[in-house]
């Protein structure tokens, strides 16, 4: 079957650590998105990236850090400069001109101790 | 700055109640609005709209779409305690960028 998986489900992290959670999709998409989750706030875009070796930043990226080496895989780095990290990330996935929206992941809830 | 903006943030009804979910927007190049419903973890597309009036109808879930006013309705009706979620408004504007808004928490009780 195909799908887009998010690994870990559940992370926690010290204050000061970088942490990478991982994003992977055989659904040949063009299209790879982060999005940041937190209450009352909806889903707010880290990154995307349209094309394996391109990204662009969305409207939260301080903090965070992508690459697309491969058309399949879109880790996301949370760095020690994101200030606030506690949340739930969804990745997706779309084809370029897909009219339908996103395929997301299941999500990675990260937890800053 | 576009925006989109959901209402109520959050809802409790008993089941058999019928419920109407809001969603307002101000963005430019708008393409098309979508509901997601998002249970436990990831979001599971319901609708897609992109003309004014014309109303997307699947069981009991509908909803419409007003270009001139900028906002659309999710409307269940004879609500179950499995339509119990968050559910999400999207627009897209170009592209694949899509504006999500806050969401709107439904609590159905049995």
């Amino acid at each position: 079957d195909g799908g887009i998986t998010q690994s870990p489900k559940y992370l926690f992290r010290k204050e000061g650590q970088n942490v990478t959670l991982s994003c992977e999709q055989n659904l040949n998409h063009d299209a790879m998105y982060w999005y940041r989750q937190d209450p009352g706030q909806g889903l707010r875009l880290i990154y995307y990236s349209q094309i394996v070796n391109d990204f662009q930043k969305g409207d939260i990226a301080e903090g965070y850090s992508v690459s697309r080496e491969k058309k399949e895989s879109f880790p996301l780095t949370v760095t020690s400069a994101q200030k606030n990290p506690t949340a739930f990330y969804l990745c997706a996935s779309s084809r370029r001109a897909d009219v339908y929206g996103y395929t997301f992941g299941s999500g990675t809830r990260l937890t800053v101790v | 700055e576009d925006k989109v903006v959901q209402s109520p943030l959050s809802l409790v009804v008993h089941e058999g109640d019928t419920v109407t979910l809001n969603c307002s927007y101000e963005v430019t190049n708008f393409r098309s609005l979508l509901w997601y419903k998002q249970e436990k973890k990831a979001p599971t597309f319901l609708f897609m709209l992109t003309s004014s009036g014309i109303e997307k109808k699947s069981g009991r879930l509908s909803s419409i779409l007003d270009k001139k006013e900028l906002f659309s309705i999710l409307n269940i009706t004879a609500t179950q305690t499995g339509d119990s979620a968050i559910y999400l408004c999207a627009v897209k504007i170009t592209g694949n960028q899509f504006y999500f808004g806050t969401g709107t928490s439904l609590t159905v009780i049995p």
